[in-house]
């Protein structure tokens, strides 16, 4: 298993530009979530998903979309990117909502800049 | 809301000392209690976790109780390898969504 992927590792972009985080786990886990990691605020949840066709908001949504059409994949759209949105972004999951009482597994992170 | 706050770091220690890091909490149900460490370079990994009052987490020599009655959820361990070096979360998780604290940074030096 592969467990959970993200691509890409790390992005630069300018102010206003768009893009799209990907987000991929083959464990066949229902609940998936993004999180902002910023110095010295730790990890805040910006979207997540309980299932397929089910997303909801976290903490911090303002700023970004999500979707979720397979069970597999959970991208992070940024429609129009600013520099506040400079951050490490986190995608993770567990194997269903209840679960997060149990464990959620992390990818290796995606690096932002926005200049 | 639900929060956790937990102590700040940097902490710095020599190789065997013993390792405390305080984590408090705020919430208004039932939540589940977890320690989470990140290695440089990689996403968030388990350490252990408590799912009720007076549950003991423990994995790799750490250990966390969680008290109720303090609202409180503190990692020990009692002699820290140079590979304990990392970033550690607090965090707690009641329904669907999971409340990490800031983290604490940890340094072992040989």
């Amino acid at each position: 298993n592969a467990g959970v992927t993200q691509t890409p590792k790390f992005q630069v972009l300018k102010t206003g530009q768009s893009m799209t985080l990907q987000c991929a786990q083959d464990m066949n886990h229902e609940y998936m979530s993004w999180y902002r990691q910023d110095p010295g605020m730790g990890l805040r949840l910006i979207h997540y998903s309980v299932g397929a066709g089910i997303t909801d908001q976290g903490e911090v949504p303002n700023g970004y979309n999500v979707s979720r059409s397979t069970t597999e994949d959970f991208p992070l759209r940024l429609l129009s990117a600013a520099p506040s949105q400079t951050s490490v972004y986190f995608c993770a999951s567990s194997y269903s909502a209840g679960e997060i009482y149990n464990e959620q597994f992390f990818g290796p992170g995606t690096r932002l800049t926005v200049l | 809301g639900d929060s956790v706050t937990q102590m700040e770091g940097p902490v710095t220690l020599s190789e065997e000392a013993f390792l405390t890091i305080n984590c408090t909490y705020t919430a208004t149900g039932y939540p589940s209690l977890f320690w989470y460490v990140q290695y440089p370079g990689e996403g968030l990994q388990l350490l252990l976790k408590a799912t009720k009052a007076d549950d003991k987490g423990s994995n790799k020599g750490f250990e966390a109780t969680y008290r109720k009655e303090t609202t409180s959820f503190h990692l020990e361990k009692g002699s820290v390898q140079v590979s304990d070096s990392a970033v550690y979360f607090c965090a707690l998780s009641d329904r669907d969504d999971m409340r990490f604290g800031a983290g604490t940074r940890l340094t072992v030096k040989p």
